[in-house]
């Protein structure tokens, strides 16, 4: 199994740009999430999908858009960059565990794009 | 809201000793706790959970975490440090809104062992 999968690794991006970031999970988790990281800041969500065929965002969502595209696969763009989204990119997955009794809510993550936007 | 905070930015401990890094959450139901950890360029790993019963919950590596209800705590130890250990990491509580497994995360903390 190779878990959880991001491409790119590195990116840089002029201000104005647009990029998908790609991300897929072979462990048939029903969720996926794209996080950013920040020094002191820790990891902050920004898009979620609880299920095949949903998104909904999250805590820091303007200036992102996703699309669940099955299943396995989970992309996150970038329509305009901007210098404020320079940082680091994680994708997590998680199991199923919805209802009760709970059965895994554990988040397994990506190795992470990082992005510098000029 | 959930939360979780991580007091110490930066802990320090010579190899061989006790490491404990501190974590302490609220919630407004049972709390479903979560330690990873962040090695350098890289992604982060899970560590382990607490989710109901035993409050001591041993995970991967040699950590260990103890659940402490009435401090609202969750503090991750190890009872000897390596200097492997070196790395970032992560208290997470479960988001209990939507219904999806949301995890928030605290803000993290620095462990350096010294040789």
């Amino acid at each position: 199994n190779a878990g959880v999968t991001q491409t790119p690794k590195f990116q840089v991006l002029k201000t104005g740009q647009s990029m998908t970031l790609q991300c897929a999970q072979d462990m048939n988790h029903n969720s996926m999430y794209w996080y950013r990281q920040d020094p002191g800041m820790g990891l902050r969500l920004i898009y979620y999908s609880a299920s095949e065929g949903t998104t909904d965002k999250g805590e820091v969502p303007n200036g992102y858009n996703v699309s669940r595209l099955n299943k396995r696969e989970f992309s996150l763009r970038l329509e305009s960059a901007a210098p404020s989204q320079t940082s680091v990119y994680f994708c997590a997955s998680s199991g199923p565990g919805q209802g009760f009794p709970p059965t895994s809510y554990e988040q397994y993550f990506g190795p992470g794009t990082r992005l510098t936007v000029t | 809201a959930q939360s979780v905070a991580q007091p110490e930015d930066q802990v320090n401990v010579a190899e061989g000793n006790p490491l404990t890094v501190k974590c302490t959450y609220s919630v407004s139901g049972n709390p479903y706790l979560f330690w990873y950890v962040q090695y350098p360029n890289r992604g982060l790993q899970f560590l382990l959970k607490y989710i109901t019963g035993d409050n001591l919950v041993k995970g991967s590596y040699g950590f260990e975490a103890e659940f402490n209800k009435s401090q609202t705590s969750f503090h991750l130890k190890k009872p000897s440090a390596l200097v492997s250990d070196s790395a970032l990491y992560f208290c997470a509580v479960r988001d209990y809104g939507g219904a999806t497994n949301k995890l928030i995360f605290g803000t993290g903390t620095l462990l350096a062992v010294q040789p």
